[in-house]
């Protein structure tokens, strides 16, 4: 079973629509949670993180977190092309420091 | 200058080569990370270092070698290579106990 699982895509939405991302994992004991945006040829941007049960919003994005399902989500309102691009989910696992990410979901916002 | 800095951006060396990649961060974190990223797979966490000490060597083989002389400069010395380990390079920073980790440009890998 993968450590931090992620549906690889694409996803399209619409201009304007709310994008939703879903990540799920495997380790109970992870702690804190991040979400990475990642443009084609470019390194991982940390864009959201993510530590207590609930929703974390910033901007158009929207962390949600809820550790008895062991799922994670982000929600992108608003879409813009711009925010077409790799989104990575990363936990923190183990007694080390340890982030482990998932495969990433490639999203496509279209005009 | 941004934060964690990789050099070289883009290698291309022979199996019988020895290189080495760079990473310096600016951020006065201390704790970094090398990754590997292949097509169609997760980052994989290669090596981590703690205040220099290095805490986690995920089954790396031998041919990949790091170094970490202080808390701002990490290496990743390279020796007969495969071609299996054409992939990118990244470098990653964080303050050891906050988790969120800053990565650098990385180093697009090719070996021939």
């Amino acid at each position: 079973q993968k450590e931090v699982e992620q549906n690889s895509g694409p996803l399209s939405v619409p201009e304007g629509a709310i994008a939703s991302l879903n990540c799920t994992y495997s380790d109970r004991g992870s702690q804190s949670f991040f979400w990475y945006r990642q443009y084609s040829g470019k390194s991982p941007e940390l864009i959201m993180s993510i530590y207590s049960n609930g929703d974390k919003e910033d901007g158009r994005f929207t962390a949600q977190l809820n550790k008895a399902s062991q799922y994670v989500s982000l929600l992108i309102r608003d879409s813009q092309p711009s925010d077409s691009a790799t989104y990575l989910c990363a936990a923190f696992t183990g007694g080390g420091n340890k982030l482990t990410f998932g495969t990433g979901t490639q999203l496509k916002v279209e005009l | 200058e941004t934060g964690v800095t990789q050099t070289p951006r883009h290698l291309v060396m022979g199996m019988t080569n020895k290189k080495s990649l760079k990473c310096e961060q600016h951020l006065g974190h201390n704790a970094m990370y090398w990754y590997k990223q292949s097509a169609k797979k997760p980052l994989e966490l290669m090596f981590v270092y703690n205040f220099k000490e290095q805490t986690e060597n995920n089954s790396v083989p031998s041919r990949f070698s790091p170094e970490c002389p202080n808390s701002s400069h990490l290496f990743l010395h390279l020796h007969t290579l495969q071609p299996e380990d054409s992939a990118l390079y990244l470098c990653a920073s964080s303050i050891q106990g906050q988790n969120e980790a800053f990565f650098g440009q990385g180093t697009r890998l090719t070996v021939v």
